[in-house]
């Protein structure tokens, strides 16, 4: 069935360094995407979103690509730092056959290393 | 500004017992949602409403009870519980549905059904 995945369960980059988040999309009629950060104990935080008329996105230090013809999102985080660690969900919005809904992936687990 | 409130934050049931997790939010969201986050599954939407009065079925219904009594308020009740419904919950609000609107969310719920 449709879904939104994401290609790497966990990630784990160097302070300092750039972290790419990837995630695959299956429906093509999908117009809104957004990232979240979930922290341990609390609940998902908005990052940055995109719509589906753009193919790229910048926020503080986060920038969101998306490619249509290849239905993937990345979320590109720059000099990544300890308070970065968290587990990363990308979102689409589309239609379902119980309304218009995001769909979330399972997520990428992000480990920052000293 | 509190956002959007769950309680409890934990719970442990014995099989076949009842509860009501309760949500608040503060922002005067029309929309209000449930959702489920099992280990490597992402978010799954239990049961939403899109205004005071009004209930709709999600993605994972079954076994779930909701009310929106109040515009502030969603409520969502497990009138039998399973163990299967161990989990933890996420309640979120936006001020509209769909396309070009983030959700809020809450800091969750952990549920364990015995």
């Amino acid at each position: 069935g449709e879904s939104v995945g994401l290609h790497l369960p966990t990630l784990s980059v160097q302070e300092g360094d750039n972290s790419i988040i990837n995630c695959a999309y299956s429906n093509s009629a999908s117009d809104y995407f957004i990232w979240y950060k979930q922290e341990s104990g609390k609940g998902p935080q908005f990052i940055i979103d995109i719509r589906s008329n753009m193919d790229k996105r910048q926020g503080q230090r986060v920038t969101v690509l998306l490619n249509k013809t290849v239905k993937h999102l990345s979320l590109q985080i720059a000099a990544t730092q300890p308070g970065d660690s968290a587990v990363y969900f990308c979102a689409e919005n589309r239609d379902n056959n119980y309304g218009q809904n995001f769909v979330f992936g399972p997520g990428t687990r992000l480990s920052v290393l000293p | 500004n509190a956002g959007v409130t769950q309680t409890p934050k934990f719970r442990v049931l014995k099989t076949g017992q009842s509860m009501t997790l309760l949500c608040a939010q503060d922002m005067n969201h029309e929309y209000m949602y449930w959702y489920r986050q099992d280990p490597g599954m992402g978010l799954r939407l239990i049961h939403y409403s899109v205004g005071e009065g009004t209930t709709a079925k999600g993605e994972v219904p079954d076994g779930y009870n909701v009310s929106r009594l109040k515009k502030q308020n969603f409520l969502l009740g497990l009138e039998s519980a399973a163990p299967s419904q161990t989990s933890v919950y996420f309640c979120a609000s936006s001020h509209e549905q769909g396309y070009n609107e983030k959700l809020f969310f809450g800091s969750g719920t952990q549920l364990s059904v015995l």
